[in-house]
């Protein structure tokens, strides 16, 4: 079967890094997303890798690596507003999108 | 530009009644979506399209029904509506390009129901 798997929930400090970890087990791969969900409202796109490697935008980086079935959304910088749920998807051999759970993220002053 | 619009935000219905949760984007996207989110899952896909006159069933199609006369509107039917069908539900929609492109889904604000 089709597999997404994300930590429930984490906690960090404001100002500090975290990074959210994302494992995978699909048929096929076409590439992975990262969308964010502020809780009561629609989740909005935030990263998309294909290839392996860090794509970085701004405060936020992710990172695949295909042959593992990884990745991770590393947040630095963290503010309040980045309380949210975190949610993995990856695109199968049919292009539609497996969702992970999602993560989510617990900012303290 | 006002995107994906979703109506109603809130709906409780009795088990057995039907209703249509209505869905329109103004981007002229050819595909578009319906899911359903439950706490402690995934979104799960309901029914999809990818341009006017097309549909088809995802991965939680049962009890509901979806038509595409327009590429701007995908409703989605709920037949007879059951307790198990109390969720989150979100529409979206992406262009469809090249296979290689990220396509992003652009979601709609949610449509929250109760079956009682």
């Amino acid at each position: 079967g089709q597999n997404i798997d994300q930590p429930t929930e984490m906690t960090a400090t404001e100002g500090a890094i975290v990074q959210i970890n994302c494992t995978y087990q699909t048929s096929g791969f076409n590439g992975l997303f990262w969308y964010q969900q502020h809780a009561g409202e629609a989740p909005t796109f935030l990263s998309y890798n294909v290839l392996d490697g860090l794509e970085e935008k701004g405060r936020f980086s992710s990172f695949l690596s295909r042959s593992k079935g990884y990745s991770y959304l590393l947040l630095k910088e963290l503010q309040m507003k980045d309380s949210a749920s975190y949610l993995c998807a990856v695109r199968d051999s049919n292009y539609q999108l497996i969702w992970g759970a999602g993560t989510k993220l617990i900012i303290k002053p | 530009n006002a995107g994906v619009t979703q109506t109603p935000k809130f709906q409780v219905l009795k088990t057995g009644q039907s209703m249509t949760l209505q869905c329109a984007q103004d981007m002229n996207h050819e595909y578009m979506s319906w899911y359903r989110q439950d706490p402690g899952m995934g979104l799960r896909l309901i029914h999809y399209s990818v341009g006017a006159g097309i549909t088809d069933q995802g991965e939680v199609p049962n009890g509901y029904n979806v038509s595409r006369s327009t590429t701007e509107d995908f409703p989605l039917r709920l037949l007879s509506a059951a307790p198990s069908q109390t969720s989150v539900y979100f529409c979206a929609s992406s262009p469809v390009d090249s296979a290689s492109g990220a396509n992003v889904l652009t979601f709609g604000a949610g449509s929250r129901l109760t079956v009682l």
